[in-house]
């Protein structure tokens, strides 16, 4: 069975930074790109960031681009996302999501909350 | 960036009833879209990948279509725990976007 566990959210003041973990576990890690999803409060889904097994090509939303940073580490089934310079509009549960076929997010994780406020 | 448009924002139907939601991409996506199914309180499940193919497990009675771009999922006959808010996301080029969801009521 699929599992993806996301870990390291919690309460920031602008400005800070937070690193978010996702531990994959019940598929071949190194197989599938892997995503990171947000979703602000009573709001809709807002994609982040993906990036594809060799660990180089990586995507980022707009609002991302130079502030978030995607890893992964393969030896340890392990997804990363770096915040940095974090706003009160990136307040939001942040899912890790495993892509499949045609690009599709098939399995995702129960997500971690990220909530940025002074 | 490719906008995807959904359409209706809300709709309240009975059990039973056939409903149509659509999604609209504002540029080509070829067959790179995908349908969402969102409960309250739960993280998304895939229904529908490749416009057209349902992902293992979910009911026959949920299909995707395509017509250029213009997407629709369809739901044959609706259960009680098809209540939820459907996204579309297309993966055609980044960065990846989603529809703003249509949220499917059953009375």
């Amino acid at each position: 069975e699929v599992q993806l566990v996301e870990s390291g959210g919690g309460f920031v003041q602008p400005g800070e930074s937070l690193r978010l973990s996702c531990a994959g576990s019940g598929f071949t890690f190194t197989s599938y790109a892997m995503s990171w999803i947000r979703q602000a409060p009573g709001k809709g889904l807002e994609w982040v960031s993906t990036i594809r097994v060799n660990n180089f090509d990586k995507y980022y939303g707009d609002f991302a681009k130079g502030r978030f940073t995607v890893s992964r580490d393969n030896s340890k089934n392990m997804l990363y996302l770096q915040m940095n310079n974090l706003r009160g509009d990136d307040t939001a549960v942040y899912y890790c999501a495993k892509d499949g076929r045609a690009g599709a997010s098939d399995s995702w994780g129960q997500g971690t909350l990220v909530t940025v406020s002074s | 960036e490719i906008v995807l448009t959904q359409s209706p924002a809300a709709v309240s139907l009975s059990p039973g009833e056939r409903v149509t939601l659509s999604c609209r991409a504002s540029q080509s996506v070829s067959t790179f879209l995908t349908w969402y199914q969102q409960k309250p309180g739960q993280a998304p499940r895939l229904l529908i990948y490749d416009a057209s193919s349902r992902a293992t497990g979910i009911p026959d009675r949920f299909s995707g279509s395509r017509s250029g771009t213009e997407f629709t999922l369809t739901i044959s006959s609706l259960e009680p725990e098809d209540s939820a808010v459907y996204y579309c996301q297309q993966r055609s080029a980044w960065p990846s976007t989603f529809g703003q969801g249509s949220k499917l009521e059953i009375k």
